[in-house]
């Protein structure tokens, strides 16, 4: 029954490796959004797609690349992981008609 | 200056106090403005949602929209332990997919 998931919950890795990070919702939405939430829960968005098309793109290292196989879908890929990247990441769907997101239960991220 | 501020706290009342929320933002563009809740190590859930300014009120909770101030405000009511979490205002210009920008959260404990 679980709305928005996330897999992993925790990741722990090394500095230079490489991660993904992926997210599912069975709600019927038609947009999906990352968020990175800092150690201060600063809730800061990163992406968003609707029916599978990049529509918001902040301000992001491009070592970060996301990806939507489907509607339903949304994975985080990282590349060359760096200490900064340290926070817990929130994956959010939602009605593109609508301001209401549903959030997932983040994956938590600590890079040594 | 962040477009939306607010004050992190920790926000410590007696349990059956009322609790008053607030945020001031800087963008008046911004129409849609919700309140999400969030209990430690789980995702952000909505709490409230309003359009534009006036207030709304939705059992123990109301929220109020001043947009002349540039402000909004969220009141707990006869705040019960269960009430203890990170309250995280968010706000948008336009409705659908656009983006949300969300304040840094006031945690709030409810002391029994």
């Amino acid at each position: 029954d679980t709305a928005v998931s996330q897999t992993p919950k925790y990741l722990v890795t090394q500095m230079g490796n490489d991660k993904s990070i992926k997210c599912e919702q069975n709600l019927g939405h038609d947009t999906m959004y990352w968020y990175k939430q800092d150690s201060k829960k600063f809730l800061k968005i990163m992406f968003s797609y609707n029916n599978k098309e990049l529509i918001i793109n902040e301000t992001v290292p491009n070592r970060f690349s996301p990806k939507s196989p489907d509607k339903a879908h949304l994975n985080l890929h990282i590349n060359s992981l760096e200490l900064g990247d340290s926070a817990v990441y929130f994956c959010a769907s939602g009605h593109s008609g609508s301001e209401t997101q549903y959030f997932g239960p983040g994956t938590r991220l600590l890079v040594l | 200056q962040k477009e939306v501020e607010q004050d992190p706290g920790p926000l410590s009342v007696p349990e059956g106090a009322i609790v008053s929320l607030n945020c001031t933002y800087s963008n008046s563009a911004f129409q849609y403005f919700m309140w999400y809740r969030q209990y430690s190590r789980k995702g952000p859930e909505l709490l409230m949602y309003t359009y534009s300014s006036g207030n709304k009120e939705d059992g123990r909770f109301t929220a109020q929209v001043d947009k002349s101030s540039k402000y909004i405000s969220l009141f707990i009511r006869d705040s019960q332990p269960s009430d203890s979490a990170t309250y995280l205002c968010a706000m948008s210009a336009s409705g659908g997919y656009q983006k949300v920008t969300f304040g840094t959260g006031t945690k709030l404990q409810v002391i029994p």
